[in-house]
């Protein structure tokens, strides 16, 4: 199975800050990575699929980069209602995994 | 609009079952494959099992195989998990979710989630 894994697990942030996400894939996955974010209550909304391709409907300030195993999700400008924890996901094969999450906080 | 409705869940003994299903509108179902993935508070998102969009191939986690059942009526728009012999570590909200067309498995559109919760 493909291990994932997130850095850092959390971090704080203010309004307008440029927040960088790192994700490391036990072995590569070319640019089969997938970057979802989620609020408390609610379920997992797509942000980035292959690696940095913007899924419709998400803001613009949202990017992805990386191949192999390492990738970066980034939000240029934080906004209210980007406070929230994010998630990479492999979509190279099955089992699909997930790494343990980066939850984003107001500082 | 891509919808997903899910339904079933609730409480359920130790050793005992439950169905969720799921509802798909807004797209043609048959064309996509299908996934069923769980959130804990301990171990975060977990994928569980995923199903072509005509059945021909199916996945199972580790942790829910032979237990676990993912299945599918295309032309009922809706996805099913039928899950037996429940434990106590298979407490979670559980999310459908439509994959993505391509070669990319990528799950692009979830359920509202529903809650499991197994306990005596």
């Amino acid at each position: 199975d493909i291990q994932m894994t997130q850095s850092p697990s959390s971090l704080s942030a203010s309004l307008g800050d440029r927040v960088t996400i790192t994700c490391r894939a036990s072995q590569a996955i070319d640019t089969y990575l997938n970057w979802y974010q989620q609020k408390p209550g609610k379920a997992p909304t797509l942000l980035i699929y292959d690696a940095s391709s913007l899924q419709s409907g998400v803001p613009s300030r949202f990017s992805g980069r990386g191949s192999g195993t390492d990738f970066t999700l980034t939000v240029s400008s934080l906004q209210p209602e980007d406070f929230a924890t994010y998630y990479c996901q492999q979509g190279h094969s099955a089992p699909l995994t997930f790494g343990p999450g980066t939850r984003v906080d107001l500082k | 609009e891509v919808q997903l409705v899910q339904s079933g869940g609730g409480l359920v003994q130790p050793g005992g079952s439950l169905r969720l299903s799921c509802v798909g509108s807004g797209f043609t179902f048959s064309g996509h494959n299908m996934n069923w993935v769980r959130r804990t508070p301990g171990r975060g998102l977990e994928w569980i099992s995923y199903i072509s969009g005509g059945s021909s191939t199916i996945y199972y986690a580790d942790s829910v195989k032979g237990r676990f059942t993912i299945s599918r009526d295309n032309a009922k728009n809706s996805l099913y998990l039928q899950m037996n012999s429940l434990r106590g570590e298979d407490t979670a909200v559980y999310y459908c979710a439509r994959g993505r067309s391509g070669r990319n498995y990528c799950p692009d559109s979830w359920g509202q989630g529903t809650l499991v919760t197994v306990s005596s």
